[in-house]
């Protein structure tokens, strides 16, 4: 197992267009999460899967942003109608339970908008 | 809502020396989970050490130690023997009982001088 994947680890778009992107988890871990980590600042929770369920999204999750795990593999966040405001690097983890604590990291994608 | 404070947004030390880095948190939870994660530059979150809030004896991982003042709200890390490869941003994390949602400090650069 290589561990959480992400892709791609870097993402230059324009304002206004849509993009995609995708993590793969720990195979068998049912739990994943999406975090925003702006410069200087802490990763910021996003949101949640238990398996292909979205159980939890936090406020920073506007209606531009639409996160899936269809088949409770891997996921995909998208981010519509793009805005400078959404760049930034956007962290995957997941977890297995019982010892849903244990979060391992994926090594993010960096979105910058241009 | 929880909040977690990290006070030294930088701090060095040097090789072979020990570092302590501070963290508060604020919180109406009895039970929950307490993290240090390491971000080496442009490398993935890697977890460090937790502690459970339940447990009073301080968690310890080789090097890295804890000091865990429930009443206090507080949890530094210390890192002893300091090594090269120690360099990297570290955040201390708040797990809430759920075990849903991380809340992240703004983060500690720590520089280990040869």
């Amino acid at each position: 197992d290589t561990g959480v994947s992400q892709d791609p680890r870097h993402k230059i778009t324009k304002r206004g267009q849509n993009v995609t992107f995708r993590c793969d988890p720990i195979s068998e871990h049912n739990r994943l999460y999406w975090y925003r980590q702006t410069l200087g600042q802490g990763p910021e929770f996003l949101t949640y899967f238990q398996n292909e369920a979205q159980l939890e999204k936090s406020r920073l999750l506007s209606d531009r942003f639409s996160a899936e795990r269809p088949k409770g593999s891997f996921s995909t966040l998208e981010i519509q109608r793009t805005e400078q405001g959404d760049s930034a690097m956007y962290l995957c983890a997941s977890s297995l339970d019982p010892h849903r604590y244990e979060q391992y990291f994926g090594p993010g994608t960096r979105l910058t908008v241009t | 809502a929880q909040t977690v404070t990290q006070s030294q947004p930088e701090m060095s030390v040097q090789e072979a020396e020990t570092v302590t880095l501070s963290c508060t948190y604020d919180t109406s939870e009895s039970n929950y989970y307490l993290f240090w994660y390491k971000q080496p530059p442009s490398r993935q979150m890697i977890l460090v050490i937790r502690q459970e809030a339940y447990k009073q004896q301080n968690a310890t991982e080789n090097r890295f130690s804890v000091n865990f003042q429930k009443a206090a709200k507080s949890f530094s890390l210390k890192i002893s023997d300091s090594q090269l490869g120690d360099t990297a941003m570290y955040f201390c994390a708040f797990l809430d009982p759920t075990g849903n949602q991380f809340y992240f400090g703004t983060g500690t650069s720590l520089t280990v001088i040869p």
